[in-house]
């Protein structure tokens, strides 16, 4: 089973400040990694896929990037909106899929 | 686009069983398939079960095994989890989440809006 790592497990930012979260694998996922995000009383929504991919309707403040063992979330300015727990994820080998622990970031 | 609505929520009895159902609108069932996570409140995602994509084959997560069982009806586009023999742990609210069939795994877009399974005595 591939194991995420997610760190912090708290960021404390304020609105404008720029945001990186930090998603580390127990082996490579090459980039197939993605990230989510959830806000309280809602179901997660994808943001990026394979490592560096925006979804759909995703604004371009949210960019990700890594490969192998080790990816990043950036955030450019956080947005009053952007204040959620963010999930990573792997689809590089399962059974079973598994995801990181969650970051949440928080209004300092 | 493809949209997932739930059932609603549930009550059981330790020991008692569950199912909680997923309707598919925008896609069919035969360009979709469903996957479910779960989320113990407060926690985070635990993935549980779904289908693979390329060839319709259900797979469950090892902490389930023997005690899920997950189908689609493709007349009706409705999804199913079954989870037996609950226990208090098993409190949580419960996601359904499509892939696209037909090509590998890919990530879980969109999500329905989940269903909350109290088991209390």
């Amino acid at each position: 089973e591939i194991v995420l790592t997610q760190s912090p497990a708290t960021l404390s930012l304020s609105p404008g400040e720029r945001a990186t979260l930090s998603c580390r694998s127990s082996q490579s996922v090459g980039t197939y990694l993605a990230w989510y995000q959830q806000k309280p009383g809602q179901a997660p929504r994808l943001l990026i896929f394979d490592a560096s991919n925006r979804a759909t309707g995703i604004p371009a403040r949210f960019s990700g990037s890594g490969s192998g063992t080790d990816f990043t979330l950036t955030i450019s300015r956080l947005e009053p909106e952007d204040f959620a727990v963010y999930y990573c994820q792997q689809r590089f080998s399962w059974p079973p899929l598994t995801f990181g622990g969650g970051t949440k970031v928080e209004i300092k | 686009q493809v949209q997932l609505v739930q059932s609603g929520a549930e009550v059981k009895k330790p020991g008692a069983s569950v199912k909680v159902s997923c309707k598919v609108s925008g896609y069919t069932l035969t360009e979709v398939s469903i996957h479910w996570v779960r989320q113990v409140p407060g926690k985070g995602l635990e993935w549980m079960g779904g289908f693979d994509p390329e060839n319709g084959k259900a797979f469950y997560a090892q902490n389930f095994q023997g005690r899920v069982t997950m189908t689609e009806d493709t007349s009706t586009d409705i999804g199913y989890m079954e989870l037996r023999n609950l226990r208090s742990e098993d409190t949580a609210l419960y996601y359904c989440a499509t892939v696209s069939t037909g090509v590998p795994l890919s990530f879980f877009d969109p999500w329905g809006q989940g269903t909350l399974v109290t088991v209390s005595s």
